[in-house]
């Protein structure tokens, strides 16, 4: 069974571009949340979907994110304009239900800087 | 706020030394914890998940097992190899939260040969 992926790996762009980035979850897990890591920092909650609604989008940290999964199968994380606090690495994670008994499982994230 | 932290920050052993890493959360309404490693430039790979009913969970040469009351929970590596050398974080699922984790800053260990 293939694990939950993203892609790309790696990306540098420039303050004010737009970076696109994506997660293809587990097949068949319905939930779906994205997670970052800012230097010298815990990893924090951004966003979770359940299917392709948004079910908790708390941790988004302003409108420059743009998250979408449409048809409830992969999902992108847009970031527009980019800014340099805005460099780290952006983790996915998927499960197949949401609660106390189902696990999450990452993906190997998408490191992000912006220079 | 629920907040997690880990003890120590760092922790280096020779190999096969057990060894116990520490996890503390400020909020006791947790509906699970989970234990995930994480290599260098790797992502995360989940280890054990405890559910807020159960005390502990094995696999394997780890263990872990969590107190609610008490806001912490322990992973237990048995007989140490430096193929277990990498970061160790939990996260803590709480109920006031939503269905997403906060992490911990994490214990970086080496086992050396």
């Amino acid at each position: 069974e293939a694990g939950v992926t993203q892609f790309p790996s790696h990306s540098v762009i420039e303050k004010g571009q737009t970076v696109t980035l994506r997660c293809d979850p587990i097949s068949g897990h319905d939930n779906l949340y994205w997670y970052r890591r800012v230097m010298g920092k815990e990893i924090k909650f951004l966003l979770h979907f359940v299917k392709e609604s948004k079910q908790d989008e708390s941790g988004m940290p302003n409108n420059r994110f743009l998250a979408e999964r449409t048809g409830g199968t992969y999902s992108t994380l847009k970031v527009q304009p980019a800014e340099l606090e805005d460099s780290g690495v952006y983790f996915c994670a998927s499960s197949q239900g949401s609660g106390r008994i189902y696990e999450q499982y990452f993906g190997p994230g998408t490191r992000l800087t912006v220079t | 706020k629920q907040e997690v932290t880990q003890i120590p920050a760092a922790l280096s052993v020779p190999e096969g030394e057990n060894l116990v890493l520490n996890c503390s959360f400020t909020d006791s309404a947790i509906y699970n914890l989970q234990w995930f490693r994480q290599d260098p430039g790797k992502g995360l790979t989940s280890l054990l998940l405890i559910q807020s009913s159960q005390r502990e969970q094995t696999s394997g040469r780890l263990n872990a097992s969590l107190d609610k009351s008490s806001g912490r929970s322990t992973l237990y590596i048995a007989a140490s190899q430096p193929g277990d050398s990498a970061t160790y974080l939990c996260a803590v699922g709480s109920l006031d939260y939503g269905q997403n984790f906060v992490f911990g800053p994490g214990t970086r260990l080496s086992v050396l040969p």
